[in-house]
């Protein structure tokens, strides 16, 4: 069965800190995708990147970086300089390949405050 | 309209009422799904439907019923719910499913659901 997991709840930093939100999660498929959305206070989740097994290499979007280990099945997303418009939750999730629905395993999610 | 709307934004019912919540889909996909997101909880995927048919029923009461009569519109059916039935209800919709390559979903703005 997968898993998703992320341990932090809840994460408070100041304007233009850097702040890196953890993701482990657990699948016994090779193939697999990983996702992370935003969900601001108004309740739309927002996609942000999918990244497929096979695919290591690290992402840069703008302040948004994101960091692959497949070694410790791990997803970690980076925001650099961070900005009050980044307060959000953040979720992590997985998609195993050989599903017939494409189900989507959620973490419980990261409430992130970003303070002026 | 663009990407995926849900009517209404708010709700609120007795629990003998029967209900219906709507979205639609503007994005050419061909797959649609329900959650339910609560308090403290992470999403759970309740429905899902792709090319009209139901690919996923994930164990949910009989009191919620979907209803997807083309691949833009999707909806949710409510009748007789309980007071732990109040929460954010969340539609999605994707590309093609079951194919292995498991896109992104985009969601709707929600629908929070308060039963009395």
């Amino acid at each position: 069965a997968q898993k998703v997991t992320q341990a932090q709840t809840e994460i408070s930093v100041v304007e233009k800190e850097d702040v890196t939100l953890d993701c482990v999660y657990e699948t016994r498929d090779t193939t697999y995708y990983l996702f992370w959305y935003k969900q601001p206070p108004s309740g739309e989740l927002v996609f942000l990147i999918r990244r497929n097994s096979f695919d290591e290499q690290n992402e840069i979007s703008g302040r948004y970086s994101w960091n692959f280990q497949k070694s410790t099945s791990s997803f970690n997303f980076t925001i650099t300089a961070s900005q009050v418009v980044d307060s959000a939750v953040y979720f992590c999730a997985l998609s195993e390949a050989t599903g017939a629905n494409s189900k989507l395993t959620f973490g419980k999610g990261i409430t992130l405050s970003v303070r002026p | 309209e663009t990407g995926v709307t849900q009517t209404p934004r708010h709700l609120v019912m007795g629990m003998t009422n029967k209900k219906s919540l709507k979205c639609e889909q503007h994005l050419g996909h061909n797959a649609m799904y329900w959650y339910k997101q609560s308090a403290k909880k992470p999403l759970e995927l309740m429905f899902v439907y792709s090319l009209e048919e139901r690919v996923e029923n994930n164990s949910v009461p009989s009191r919620f019923s979907p209803e997807c009569p083309n691949s833009s519109h999707l909806f949710l059916h409510l009748h007789t719910l309980q007071p732990e039935d109040s929460a954010l209800y969340l539609c999605a919709s994707s590309q093609e499913i079951g194919s292995g390559r498991n896109y992104e979903q985009y969601f709707g703005p929600g629908t929070r659901l308060t039963v009395t």
